[in-house]
């Protein structure tokens, strides 16, 4: 099993609808995070989080949620999706300063 | 503000070398990280950069200067299964130290 896995994988939504995207991971690591992936524009990050009871914004949070329901989870919510929300989503955890990031193997999202 | 910096693409022949700048702008600084990711994948760990100088795993290797704001990955006998992108990234100190990451360089390796 993956260390870091994403939920769904694919996925298309209509304009206005909620979505929901999850990540859990068994790498007992306390940070967690979720980016956006969008040609041209790298790796932007959206929210994170460094033990249950931290959420941080990142670069680009408007029109996202989440939620950190345990160590090993952690939700990215769109409230209301828009077409400009299209783009490969990625949840990374890592263990530390200085230490490698894991990253799931995406959600390709699709708005309508 | 908060930025790195590093070319869009760059092209280069099966076992040349080619060096992929990353320039970064950020409120504090604990280190530079590299990611390997092929066409679209889950982004995977090469190296990190703490200190100045240079680090060597294998054919890749990668430099900082703190003082220049400045670090580079260097790819060694180049293969075909080097072509992907490759991003910088920077924990980016202050009270949150999060993990920023560059725009992204496309090598395409020719045969």
């Amino acid at each position: 099993d993956a260390d870091v896995t994403q939920t769904p994988r694919n996925r298309i939504t209509k304009t206005g609808k909620r979505i929901m995207l999850e990540c859990s991971q068994t790498k007992g690591h306390d940070r967690m995070y979720w980016y956006r992936q969008d040609p041209g524009l790298g790796l932007r990050l959206i929210y994170y989080s460094f033990d249950v009871k931290d959420i941080n914004k990142g670069e680009i949070s408007d029109g996202y949620s989440v939620s950190r329901q345990a160590q090993a989870k952690f939700s990215l919510s769109l409230e209301s999706a828009i077409p400009n929300q299209t783009a490969l989503y990625f949840c990374a955890t890592s263990d530390g300063v200085g230490t490698e990031a894991f990253f799931g193997q995406g959600t390709r999202l699709t708005v309508v | 503000g908060q930025s790195l910096e590093q070319p869009s693409e760059v092209t280069a022949v099966e076992g040349a070398i080619v060096q992929i700048n990353c320039t970064y702008q950020t409120s504090g600084f604990y280190g530079l990280s590299w990611y390997q990711q092929h066409d679209g994948g889950a982004p995977t760990f090469l190296s990190y950069n703490a200190l100045d100088g240079l680090e060597e795993t294998g054919r890749f290797s990668s430099f900082l200067s703190r003082s220049d704001s400045y670090g580079y990955l260097l790819l060694q006998e180049l293969q075909m299964k080097d072509s992907a992108s490759y991003f910088c990234a920077v924990e980016d100190g202050g009270a949150t130290n999060k993990l920023i990451f560059g725009t992204g360089t496309l090598l395409a390796v020719q045969p």
